[in-house]
């Protein structure tokens, strides 16, 4: 069976420091991944998304980048966190071909809190 | 261009009573139509999905959705709430073949009362 994992579960870091956070797939080969974002009492933000090794695509500007340097591992990074930073990040997956029918399989999130 | 509302931030009911989380949208295609459901601190769990199969939808836990093109809506039912219901409700939109068209509602908090 498939399962996703993200770390840190929990993360506490500084404004202007760097960030690095990892999601990780088991069980399937060549998913498409997703990164979102979910600030306090709003809905997800997509974020990026990937549908092979190094082929990333952004959806918000913003301060954060993405890569999938493994078929199965997706990071979100930043070189200097902002404020507006902080809030829930999903990782997510779905069985390729890209279509409008995939359903998403969601990790367990990283609750990110920039001070 | 595409949007979803959901129409309640917020939906307290009894236990034992029936559930309705309204959700609209608005697609220039002809859309998949998503329910996740959140609990505190946890990643997304599919409920159920329509994509222009059968116009009623039956998910997991009990919960229906009926895809309703005159009306744009796909609002979310379930006939007794049961208190392990008490979540996070996110109706989402997805457009064919973009990723970039994944449209996430604002998210229904559903309350159950005992």
């Amino acid at each position: 069976s498939q399962t996703i994992h993200q770390w840190p579960a929990t993360l506490v870091q500084p404004v202007g420091s760097p960030l690095s956070l990892e999601c990780t797939v088991e069980g399937t080969s060549n998913p498409n991944l997703y990164w979102y974002r979910q600030a306090a009492g709003r809905g997800l933000q997509l974020l990026f998304y990937s549908v092979g090794i190094g082929q990333i695509s952004s959806e918000v500007p913003q301060n954060l980048s993405a890569s999938r340097p493994q078929d199965r591992q997706f990071i979100l990074s930043s070189k200097k966190l902002l404020l507006s930073d902080s809030g829930f990040y999903l990782c997510a997956w779905s069985v390729p071909p890209l279509g409008a029918s995939d359903t998403q399989y969601f990790g367990p999130g990283t609750r990110l809190t920039v001070l | 261009a595409q949007s979803v509302t959901q129409l309640d931030s917020h939906v307290s009911v009894s236990e034992g009573t029936p559930v309705l989380l309204r959700c609209n949208y608005s697609s220039s295609y002809s859309p998949s139509l998503f329910w996740y459901v959140q609990h505190p601190n946890k990643g997304l769990q599919l409920l159920l999905k329509y994509t222009s199969a059968a116009t009623l939808v039956k998910g997991i836990n009990g919960f229906e959705a009926e895809f309703k093109k005159s009306e744009t809506s796909f609002h979310l039912t379930k006939p007794s709430a049961h208190m392990s219901d008490a979540a996070e409700y996110f109706c989402v939109v997805r457009i064919y073949s973009s990723a970039s068209k994944i449209i996430f509602g604002s998210g229904t908090r559903l309350s159950i009362r005992p």
